[in-house]
This record gives structure tokens, sequence and C-alpha cells, in this order.
């Protein structure tokens, strides 16, 4: 089992359409971030949270620290939001992954497709 | 400043040669990762500096794998002897002690082995 799951793996929406990705992960962190890959490959980044809500424009990102769950939402969705949207965790310092700077672990990503 | 920029953005190489990736971080950034993504896949942490020192090597970077930072500004990753299971994108991402922690990526370099 991964340490961070995404789900759907794909998902395909009409234009307009209100949209959910959701990330669970298993160990204790202390950030989460979310990310957005276009087909070139340059990732964005488009939060960092750890605890609570962010809204940025059409984008919500949620975190429930008990649950180990967070979500993105976009709200009226539009075909230039088609990308791959991953969520990375960056461990706490006594957790699992050592306390370590660098070593954000990684969902696989979520494929988003907006038809016109 | 344009952000982390990576060269080249695209590298065929035949099997046995050595490639080097080159990235400039963000320029007030003393952090630097490199992440190494296949098809398909989240991207996979390989090394991670702070200023000049390099602080964090994944399993992942085998004996064929360096990474340098000398000046504590841009970074190399080199690879050594490909092999077609080298093939992917190299992602190299930068951020500052000082800042949230966002971290900011770059275009990324991609690799095929033939």
């Amino acid at each position: 089992k991964n340490e961070v799951e995404q789900s759907p793996q794909n998902l395909t929406a009409q234009e307009g359409e209100f949209i959910t990705i959701n990330c669970s992960y298993s160990v204790g962190i202390s950030a989460l971030h979310w990310l957005q890959q276009h087909p070139g490959g340059g990732i964005v980044s488009l939060f960092m949270l750890s605890s609570g809500k962010k809204k940025h424009g059409r984008l919500i990102a949620t975190i429930n620290i008990q649950e180990k769950h967070s979500s993105l939402h976009i709200t009226a969705s539009h075909p230039r939001d088609s990308a791959v949207y991953i969520c990375a965790v960056k461990g706490d310092s006594g957790g699992y992954y050592g306390g370590s700077q660098g070593n954000l672990i990684f969902g696989k990503g979520t494929k988003l497709s907006v038809k016109p | 400043d344009t952000g982390v920029s990576q060269d080249p953005r695209h590298k065929i190489t035949k099997r046995g040669q050595n490639v080097t990736f080159r990235c400039d971080p963000i320029s007030e950034h003393n952090r630097l990762y490199w992440y190494r993504q296949t098809l398909g896949q989240g991207p996979e942490f390989l090394t991670y500096f702070q200023n000049e020192a390099q602080l964090e090597k994944s399993r992942l970077l085998s004996d064929r794998f360096s990474a340098e930072r000398p000046k504590g500004s841009f970074s190399t990753l080199e690879i050594q002897r490909t092999e077609q299971g080298d093939s992917a994108m190299y992602l190299c991402a930068s951020s500052s002690i000082q800042g949230t922690g966002e971290l900011f990526f770059g275009e990324g370099s991609r690799l095929t082995v033939l």
C-alpha cells in the first residue's frame, strides 16, 4: 500500500462542473502539498497546507489531520484545468520519514480532463 | 527572476553513455531538490541540498548517479553508464528556508535511453 493514495485516478468532467479530488495518507505529516502538472511536465505548486482550508480563485483545498485526508476542489471547471493533480506529503519531525526536509512522498496523481 | 530552469529539456542517449542535467533554482532559494518521475507515476525523491551541502540521498540514487551544488547556486545531476531504466523525467525544485516551504518546480528534463 502506498503511503499516499489519490482518488480517482482519472476523472472526466464537463465544463462548469464542480470537481473533487481526494488524497489519503497513512502517517503523521507536517504539511501537505497539492501540485498541478501539465502535459509538458512542468509542475506548479497550488497549495501547501497543514490544517483547515485554503482558497485561491476557483480552487479550494481542505485537510483533516485526524482523518489523514485532504481534498482539492475546483469550482466552475474549465478545459484549461485539464492536467494531472498530485498530492504530496512531508513527514513530521519524529515520524516515519525521519524528519527529512527533502523527502516528500507523492501520490500517483489524478488525471483530470474537462470537456467543453 | 524567471523561476527554476532546467537544461536540457530533452535528452536522447544510447545505453552506456553519460548524461548531465543542470538546474538553476530561484536565486534566493537555499534548498534544492531532485526528483525522478516515470510515466504514470508521481515523482520520487532523489536528493536534496541545503546551500552546497547534500543533506540527503534516496536509496534510488545508485552509485551511477551523482549530484553536486558546488557554490550553493546551480546544481548538476550526472548519470553515468545510462541504462534503459533510467528513462524518466528528472525534476528539480527549490525553496527557501525563510519562506513557507512552498516548492517551485522547473519544467523538467526528459531522458530517453535507447
